[in-house]
């Protein structure tokens, strides 16, 4: 089965600089990579989603490239906020079944 | 927007009871899937649905059975209940399945076995 490893698990920045997550995956038929974000409390929410034929995708503050080569994909974070402090999960998938990174925390410092 | 609604958000049960966990997915969305969230964890698959038929089984027990009934919405029991199943569990819909129907994911049941 896919084996996704996220990478770091925790992640400490200042209010206002990047923010970098990083996610390999195993099964090369892998063609769906989505990105969740989920808060204290509440249920993982989809904030962007790549497939294996575009190689980088942007929505606002938030972007993910997919290097499928290397089958590795990473979420970047611009101008990060205090709102932005949450846990994010990669996860990747080649049909419908996500198989998710082990999480990243992220905190935003004031 | 609607969203996934499960219910009940927390739930409190003994050692050998049973649990039934409740998922109402996004109006017209016809696939239900169900995760087990473990404390500091990612979510794993326990099983999905695709228009009432069981589509997909992944790391279940088999003290858990689920159904998706004829308006959609599913039901993950759970019986004879051990201390390793307190745990979050997660609904989340689609409409239809493969890449290009994202996985929208409800706020979760907080079950607490003692």
């Amino acid at each position: 089965g896919e084996n996704v490893e996220q990478h770091p698990s925790t992640l400490s920045v200042q209010e206002g600089d990047s923010a970098v997550i990083k996610c390999t995956y195993s099964d090369s038929a892998s063609n769906y990579f989505p990105w969740y974000k989920q808060e204290l409390g509440k249920g993982p929410q989809l904030i962007i989603d790549i497939r294996s034929n575009v190689g980088e995708k942007k929505d606002q503050r938030i972007a993910v490239t997919l290097n499928k080569t290397a089958k590795h994909f990473s979420l970047h974070i611009t101008e990060t906020q205090p709102e932005d402090s949450a846990v994010y999960f990669c996860a990747a998938s080649n049909d419908y079944k996500l198989s998710f990174g082990a999480g990243t925390t992220v905190t935003v410092r004031a | 927007a609607a969203g996934v609604i499960q219910s009940p958000r927390h739930l409190i049960k003994e050692k050998r009871e049973t649990a039934t966990l409740k998922c109402y997915p996004i109006p017209r969305h016809d696939t239900v899937y169900w995760y087990q969230q473990g404390p500091g964890q990612d979510p794993q698959f326990l099983i999905s649905f695709y228009e009432k038929m069981q589509s997909d089984k992944g790391s279940i027990p088999d003290r858990f059975s689920a159904q998706q009934f004829s308006d959609y919405h599913s039901e993950l029991n759970m019986s004879s209940l051990e201390l390793g199943d307190s745990a979050l569990y997660f609904c989340a819909s689609s409409l239809g399945q493969g890449i290009g129907s994202p996985l929208h994911f409800g706020n979760g049941t907080r079950l607490t076995v003692t």
